[in-house]
């Protein structure tokens, strides 16, 4: 089974800190996505990366940063938090198949991140 | 741009079919997924359309039409474990390939 592990279940922090979130996963996959999700607005994509050292900006990458060193983690830095970034944090991965598709995305267990 | 729509909630009796509907106006599409959500767990994948038709897994079915811009989920023999919130999530290949979900429906089973 494929496992996605992301370092903290909760978390809470103080605005203008900088806060690290971390996701391993386990599955060799080229693909990782960070998603955060909101009531209401269900699950935004933040940044994504399809191998290593390579990252794009999602649908809300302000006030985020990310970086990809080795294929197996992506890490997702708010640069300076803010109480707007209180959320619950997503992570995922995937494969690349035939053609070229993406395929289904697995999820960790997500962070849910306090910003006060 | 993207924009999928899916209701906010729904409600069925154990035993029942439940059909949740998905429409979009995605530029690039070219495949829909959908994912159970059980409150404060993570997403979890249910089923994958890529050509028009039905995909059937067990008690769940899933359908899509490309020209209609529609899927549905069929969940059949509704169970109380179902009660869960379920999401649409598109494929598009607009730049880089990426999925982007809807809001989900919430769907709550009763006895």
């Amino acid at each position: 089974d494929v496992k996605v592990t992301q370092s903290s279940r909760y978390l809470v922090k103080r605005t203008g800190e900088k806060v690290f979130l971390e996701c391993v996963q386990d599955m060799d996959h080229e693909n990782m996505f960070w998603y955060r999700q909101d009531p209401g607005l269900g699950l935004r994509l933040i940044y994504f990366s399809y191998d290593v050292k390579m990252k794009e900006k999602g649908d809300i990458p302000e006030g985020y940063s990310v970086s990809r060193e080795k294929k197996e983690r992506f890490s997702l830095i708010l640069e300076s938090a803010s109480t707007n970034q209180t959320s619950m944090y997503l992570c995922a991965s995937s494969l690349t198949r035939d053609r070229g598709l993406i395929t289904e995305a697995f999820f960790g267990q997500g962070t849910r991140l306090t910003v006060v | 741009g993207q924009n999928i729509d899916q209701p906010t909630e729904m409600t069925a009796t154990e035993g029942a079919i439940v059909q949740i509907n998905c429409t979009y106006q995605t530029s690039g599409f070219n495949g829909l997924f959908w994912y159970q959500q059980h409150a404060g767990e993570a997403p979890t994948f249910l089923s994958y359309n890529v050509l028009d038709g039905l995909e059937e897994k067990g008690r769940f079915s899933s359908f899509l039409s490309w020209s209609k811009g529609y899927s549905y989920l069929l969940l059949k023999e509704l169970q109380m474990k179902d009660s869960a919130s379920y999401l649409c999530a598109v494929r598009t290949n607009t730049g880089f390939q990426k999925l982007v979900f809807g809001t989900g429906t919430r769907l709550l089973v009763s006895p």
